[in-house]
């Protein structure tokens, strides 16, 4: 069974930081493309990024809004996956799943989600 | 990438049938057939309901039916039952790796 545990939401001041985890099991980590997605109170669904396979050439993709602030890393060797934010700010509220995304760009598998609240 | 448009609400009987539509551009749900549909209950988790604009996941009941015309894709929902009610998003590759998600749409089951 698949399962996806995220972990270091919390509460964070504007221009902050914050990482999360999100511990893998139930399936070949090192063969995934892992995302993050995120969800504002009340509000949709929002890509954030995602790390295609080391053998796939390890490729990292970024929503704009979170570019340049935002970074995805994987180690395979722990089957873990996680999400630096740094600078953060109000809007990047959410909660915040990490996903297993099918190489036809459809997420097969959702964590329970961990929240991450930016405020002052 | 703009998030593809969905209508905020839709609604339907027990029994009947309802279409939850996604509009996107040539540059996404136009351009590629990876148009996918979540169903979101309350607290919870998404679960993918429709991949690859068609494709049901085992386990997904075939009460549940997606397609695509041009840059609009639909989601049915036959013979509605209660448990239906939830929010429901779409989903399209949208190129150079890009994913964009609706807005989601609430279906209440009345």
């Amino acid at each position: 069974e698949v399962q996806l545990v995220e972990s270091g939401g919390g509460l964070v001041k504007p221009g902050g930081s914050l990482r999360l985890s999100c511990a893998a099991s139930g399936f070949i980590f090192s063969n995934a493309w892992m995302t993050w997605v995120r969800q504002a109170p009340g509000k949709g669904l929002e890509w954030v990024g995602r790390t295609k396979t080391k053998t796939e050439g390890g490729t990292i993709d970024y929503a704009a809004p979170v570019k340049g602030r935002f970074t995805i890393s994987r180690d395979d060797s722990k089957d873990t996956l996680y999400l630096q934010m740094n600078s953060l700010k109000t809007e990047d509220t959410a909660v915040y799943y990490c996903t297993v995304e099918a190489n036809t760009w459809y997420v097969g598998y959702w964590g329970q989600g961990t929240l991450v609240t930016v405020s002052s | 990438q703009s998030a593809l448009t969905q209508p905020p609400s839709a609604s339907g009987s027990p029994g009947q049938s309802v279409t939850i539509s996604c509009t996107g551009t040539s540059s996404d749900v136009g351009g590629y057939n990876y148009v996918s549909w979540y169903q979101q209950h309350p607290g919870k988790a998404p679960k993918v309901m429709i991949y690859e604009v068609s494709k049901r996941p085992s386990g997904v009941p075939d009460r549940f039916s997606g397609s695509k015309s041009g840059n609009t894709a639909s989601l049915t929902v036959s013979g509605l039952q209660a448990e239906d009610e939830a929010d429901y998003y779409c989903s399209s590759y949208a190129g150079n790796n890009n994913v964009v998600f609706g807005g989601g749409t609430k279906l209440t089951v009345l």
